[in-house]
């Protein structure tokens, strides 16, 4: 079956830095997605990595371990425009669809 | 400026009654989707089209039709709405489906009683 898991809620501080796993289990693999998502508004596209390693985007960077089927979206410098919720989504093997997890919501106190 | 728009934003319904939301991309992408967004459930994919006339299931197809007649448009139709389908619904293209990223329309709230 096809699984996607990452923390439900997260908190942190103004100017700290973050990281948000995601862990998945899916009919195969063609890249793995993270987008942001404010309250009462559509997703945006953060980053998209398909080969192992670290891609650094800004302040954001965005890690992915197929092997492990893990990976990891990193804030750092964290400001008050940062609260959202985070959504990790694979790519599935063959096709053309999506699955997303449930999403991260980030909290940033000042 | 680019853009996907989806109508109506907000709509209320009874159960029975057929309806279609529509959604447009100025992009000339190849790649539209369709989602429905629950609360702790995440976004789950409706159907998808890879281009024009090729259009395929996603996750949650059932009770739910669409077509691609343009590259530009991709209504989502309800034949008989029931009230497990009240949800936030979004629209998205993208420019290969795969690498690029998706844009997302502002989302369609639907009620149906």
């Amino acid at each position: 079956g096809q699984n996607i898991d990452q923390p439900t809620e997260m908190t942190a501080t103004e100017g700290a830095i973050v990281q948000i796993n995601c862990t998945y289990q899916t009919s195969g693999f063609n890249g793995l997605f993270w987008y942001q998502q404010h309250a009462g508004e559509a997703p945006t596209f953060l980053s998209y990595n398909v080969l192992d390693g670290l891609e650094e985007k800004g302040r954001f960077s965005s890690f992915l371990s197929r092997s492990k089927g893990y990976s990891y979206l990193l804030l750092k410098e964290l400001q008050m425009k940062d609260s959202a919720s985070y959504l990790c989504a694979v790519l599935e093997g063959g096709y053309n669809k999506l699955i997303f997890g449930a999403g991260t919501r980030l909290a940033v106190h000042p | 400026e680019a853009q996907v728009t989806q109508n109506p934003r907000y709509l209320i319904t009874v159960t029975g009654k057929k309806l279609t939301v529509t959604c447009s991309q100025n992009m000339n992408h190849e790649y539209m989707s369709w989602y429905r967004q629950d609360p702790g459930l995440g976004l789950r994919q409706i159907y998808y089209s890879m281009n024009v006339e090729v259009t395929d299931k996603g996750d949650v197809p059932e009770g739910y039709k669409v077509s691609r007649k343009e590259k530009r448009n991709f209504p989502l139709i309800l034949e008989s709405p029931s009230p497990n389908q009240t949800s936030l619904y979004f629209c998205a293209s993208s420019y290969n489906g795969r690498s690029a990223g998706q844009y997302f329309g502002a989302g369609t709230r639907l009620s149906v009683l």
